[in-house]
């Protein structure tokens, strides 16, 4: 299947510091990546799904100006973390997904620890 | 409720056993995927059903449109097979995935 990296897969910050988080598609085009954030022992929560080179469209409860994402490329997406505080300490996945596929590939994952 | 409901929340088994996860949903579906979890976080698409049944090495896939039920079969498990097992919908063609809870499969050697 196709392969979407996430870097870094490990980061661990201060409070207050911003944290970028890169979601890249290696063989394939994404032209539309999702961002989910996954507390322990619980599922799936979707953040906000990305067109490349639209503004992101983010869920209920969200705050875009917090997360802030970039999808410049068919191969690129960002989530930057802004002043994160200890409780935006999750694990944060990407997916990308080609055209109108339905398959979504998902990234490693990036577990993000905010002291 | 949820849309999208698991069973069962937690399973172990010996390895070599048969192992079924159930998943139920209770809205219109364009397809169902089933997802594996790994311990490590990482996740694998593992089938996309819209009808029917897949199979993939030792796994299989069944849906029931009519039931709005799926299920996902492991033949002679293996601890490798011990991660969670994550059912997700979609409810339309473009739409987000809704996902289930999850199942947390353990095979003992």
């Amino acid at each position: 299947g196709a392969v979407v990296s996430q870097h870094p897969s490990w980061v661990i910050c201060k409070s207050g510091t911003s944290v970028k988080i890169e979601c890249r598609s290696l063989d394939f085009q994404a032209t539309t990546m999702f961002w989910y954030r996954q507390f322990p022992k619980q599922s799936l929560m979707l953040m906000a799904t990305s067109n490349e080179g639209s503004k992101a469209t983010y869920e209920q409860g969200v705050e875009k100006d917090k997360f802030l994402i970039n999808h410049a490329s068919l191969t690129l997406s960002t989530l930057t973390v802004t002043s994160a505080h200890p409780e935006d300490s999750s694990f944060y996945i990407c997916s990308g997904q080609s055209g109108g596929l339905e398959t979504q590939y998902f990234g490693p994952g990036t577990r993000l620890l905010v002291l | 409720k949820n849309e999208v409901e698991q069973s069962p929340q937690n399973l172990t088994a010996q390895e070599g056993e048969f192992i079924t996860i159930n998943c139920s949903y209770s809205v219109g579906i364009s397809a169902l995927h089933w997802l594996q979890q790994h311990p490590g976080g990482g996740i694998v698409s593992l089938f996309m059903l819209s009808s029917g049944k897949k199979k993939h090495g030792r796994l299989i896939a069944t849906i029931n449109i009519q039931e709005k039920h799926s299920s996902l079969h492991i033949t002679a498990s293996h601890p490798r097979d011990s991660a969670v097992y994550i059912c997700a919908v979609r409810k339309g063609y473009g739409q987000n995935f809704v996902f289930g809870p999850g199942t947390r499969l353990s095979v003992l050697p």
